[in-house]
């Protein structure tokens, strides 16, 4: 087991609402980055982190937002739900140096949109 | 961008015998391909990793092939097992944009006993 956490795990919402999401990365790694994963299907990158500023974007429309925090913690934060928006939503955190490219996956957050 | 073909989509096989799981890729930019399990509610776990400047990689029971030219990697597990059973997936990535994988649609792995 992984020391990325996420909460909540289960998220019941209204169509049009708002909701955060929460990652606590693995001690040590400053890189972080969201995934959607839609029921039968890979997860989809959103976008990742590094140190507090946005470091590249998926294809998800502005309201899909972030925040990284100094203690590597995020938020994903996202506006006017869509019931398409219900999904997994994955954290994953990358230790950086030699092990950049090795993300570590948080248990995920179940979103349902009604 | 990346786009990652994953296939099957589903595989059955008999406890003990092989599964190949195969991936293609389209950037030829992409260089660590690494592979994923996931079981039924649980988060994705890394199984095994390749980067670009290795063709195989073999780790007990699991070993990763990868062709640069072809832009297409395998997934082989050997003597398979029930505790295997999940779904797998492969990803791309370009290292410089760490995190940002590309990943298949995913493979159901049935190990019937």
């Amino acid at each position: 087991e992984t020391g990325v956490t996420q909460s909540p795990t289960h998220l019941i919402k209204t169509r049009g609402q708002q909701v955060t999401l929460r990652c606590s990365s693995q001690s040590g790694h400053n890189t972080v980055s969201w995934y959607q994963q839609a029921l039968g299907q890979g997860p989809q990158f959103i976008f990742q982190y590094y140190r507090e500023e946005e470091n590249g974007r998926g294809n998800f429309p502005p309201r899909f937002s972030g925040l990284q925090f100094p203690n590597y913690s995020s938020e994903l934060n996202v506006n006017a739900l869509e019931l398409d928006d219900s999904a997994l939503y994955l954290c994953a955190s990358n230790p950086g140096g030699r092990s950049r490219d090795t993300q570590y996956f948080g248990p995920g957050t179940r979103l349902t949109v009604l | 961008g990346e786009n990652v073909e994953q296939h099957p989509s589903t595989l059955s096989v008999q406890e003990g015998d092989s599964a190949v799981i195969k991936c293609t890729y389209s950037d030829s930019a992409s260089n660590y391909f690494p592979w994923y399990k996931q079981e039924l509610g649980k988060r994705p776990q890394l199984i095994i990793d390749i980067r670009s400047n290795v063709g195989e990689k073999k780790d007990q029971r699991i070993a990763v092939t990868l062709n640069k030219t072809a832009k297409h990697f395998s997934l082989h597990i050997t003597e398979t097992q029930p505790e295997d059973s999940a779904v797998y997936f492969c990803a791309a990535i370009f290292n410089t944009n760490a995190g940002k994988s590309t990943f298949g649609d995913g493979t159901t792995l049935t190990v019937k006993p």
